[in-house]
């Protein structure tokens, strides 16, 4: 199985901060990468597609980057609104993994 | 709208069966890959499963935690996909998702709980 690693787990931000989040697939996945936002008790939502492809009405201030192994999550302009859990998924290979994911405190 | 409502969750003792059911409308349900995601209590996302369609074989891959003991089918008929859990264990106490998508799952259901619990 392709393993997911994200950092850092957890991250805290002010309001009109920038951060990254790094996701490291163990193996080469081209850009067959997303990212999801979760926030308590509601399913995950994906934000971004086959690494850097913004989902409608998904704000521009998300963006992803990266292909082969590397690719980062970036959020500019925090707003309290996006405090939440972000995951990756892989779906180079049929048996999606996701990250561990990281939690984002604003 | 596509919308996915999963229901059949519940309490069910170690070694128990269950069985969940995720009833979708706004799309062509039988042209849909249909996948389940479980988040045990405080954890991450983890994939279970998946079902192609039926016009690309219909086939099934699973994890391997639940491998052998968890069965994915759908009746397009009636718009719905089912996990059939069997040998249920402590650690399949979860939220379970059914999510659609091929790839990314720009989809999902509410959640179902399900607690193995004696």
């Amino acid at each position: 199985d392709i393993q997911m690693t994200q950092s850092p787990s957890t991250l805290s931000a002010s309001v009109g901060d920038r951060v990254m989040i790094t996701c490291r697939a163990s193996q080469i996945i081209d850009s067959w990468l997303a990212w999801y936002q979760q926030k308590p008790g509601k399913a995950p939502k994906l934000l971004i597609s086959d690494a850097s492809h913004l989902e409608s009405g998904v704000p521009s201030r998300f963006r992803g980057s990266g292909s082969g192994a590397e690719f980062t999550l970036t959020i500019s302009n925090l707003q309290p609104d996006d405090s939440a859990t972000y995951y990756c998924q892989q779906y180079k290979s049929y048996l999606y993994t996701f990250g561990q994911g990281t939690k984002l405190e604003i | 709208e596509v919308q996915l409502v999963e229901s059949g969750g519940g309490l069910v003792k170690p070694g128990g069966s269950l069985r969940l059911s995720c009833t979708a409308s706004g799309l062509t349900f039988s042209n849909a890959y249909m996948r389940w995601v479980r988040q045990a209590p405080g954890k991450g996302l983890e994939w279970i499963g998946r079902i192609q369609r039926k016009s690309d074989g219909g086939t099934t891959d699973y994890a391997a935690p639940v491998k052998g003991r968890f069965t994915i089918s759908r009746d397009d008929s009636k718009n719905t996909l089912y996990l059939q859990m069997n040998g249920l264990r402590f650690d399949d106490t979860a939220v379970y998702y059914c999510a659609t998508g091929y790839g990314p799952l720009d989809t999902w259901g509410q959640g179902a709980l399900v607690t193995v619990s004696s």
